[in-house]
């Protein structure tokens, strides 16, 4: 069966500091996968998605960047933390066009908290 | 583009009563719909899903929703919630000609079951 891994599950960091969030998904070959940012008390922000190795699309303008270095590897990364970047990341993966439903599979989430 | 509305951002229900959330939805093609739960300090769990075919939809933990072409809604009920059902819960849609499978949610609605 297919799993997705992400971490670290809570992260505490001083703005300016850099970021690395890390997702694997398991059990699956080229998915596609999904980083979301859940702020207080508001819905999910689609970041960045990719359809394959190295390919990004990035869904706002903002200090963040993702990066798919394997194929079921997807990692999110600041250079320099914004106090407005504090949220719940999720990660997602969902199976390629044409074999799937277009549902997406979620991790269990990411907590930052920039001080 | 797709777009989901969800008509109620909070809804609170005595234990035993049914539950109604609403979820509109924009879309100038065809579309799958999802709803998802998500509990405190979690990520999603797809609740139920509507592909074709039979417009009413049932799920895990009792839930069902129907699908409404000519008023483009999918709205989830449940007959008689516990306690356990508090939770928030998303309504989302992606096209079916969808490439990169690109869900988009709706802004949530918080289920408060009491007692």
């Amino acid at each position: 069966s297919q799993t997705i891994h992400q971490w670290p599950a809570t992260l505490v960091q001083p703005v300016g500091s850099p970021l690395s969030l890390e997702c694997t998904v398991e059990g699956t070959s080229n998915p596609n996968l999904y980083w979301y940012r859940q702020a207080a008390g508001r819905g999910l922000q689609l970041l960045f998605y990719s359809v394959g190795i190295g390919q990004i699309s990035s869904e706002v303008p903002q200090n963040l960047s993702a990066s798919r270095p394997q194929d079921r590897q997807f990692i999110l990364s600041s250079k320099k933390l914004l106090l407005s970047d504090s949220g719940f990341y999720l990660c997602a993966w969902s199976v390629f066009r044409g074999r799937g439903t277009g549902e997406l599979f979620f991790g269990e989430g990411s907590r930052l908290t920039v001080l | 583009a797709q777009s989901v509305t969800q008509l109620d951002s909070q809804v609170p229900v005595f234990e035993e009563a049914p539950v109604e959330l609403r979820c509109n939805y924009s879309s100038s093609v065809s579309v799958y719909l999802f709803w998802y739960v998500q509990y405190p300090n979690q990520g999603l769990q797809l609740l139920l899903k509507y592909l074709s075919g039979s417009t009413l939809v049932k799920g895990i933990n009792g839930f069902e929703a129907e699908f409404n072409k000519s008023q483009t809604s999918f709205h989830l009920r449940k007959p008689s919630v516990h306690i356990s059902d508090t939770a928030e819960y998303f309504c989302a849609v992606t096209t079916i000609r969808s490439n990169d499978y690109k869900l988009s949610f709706g802004a949530g609605t918080t289920v408060t079951v009491r007692a």
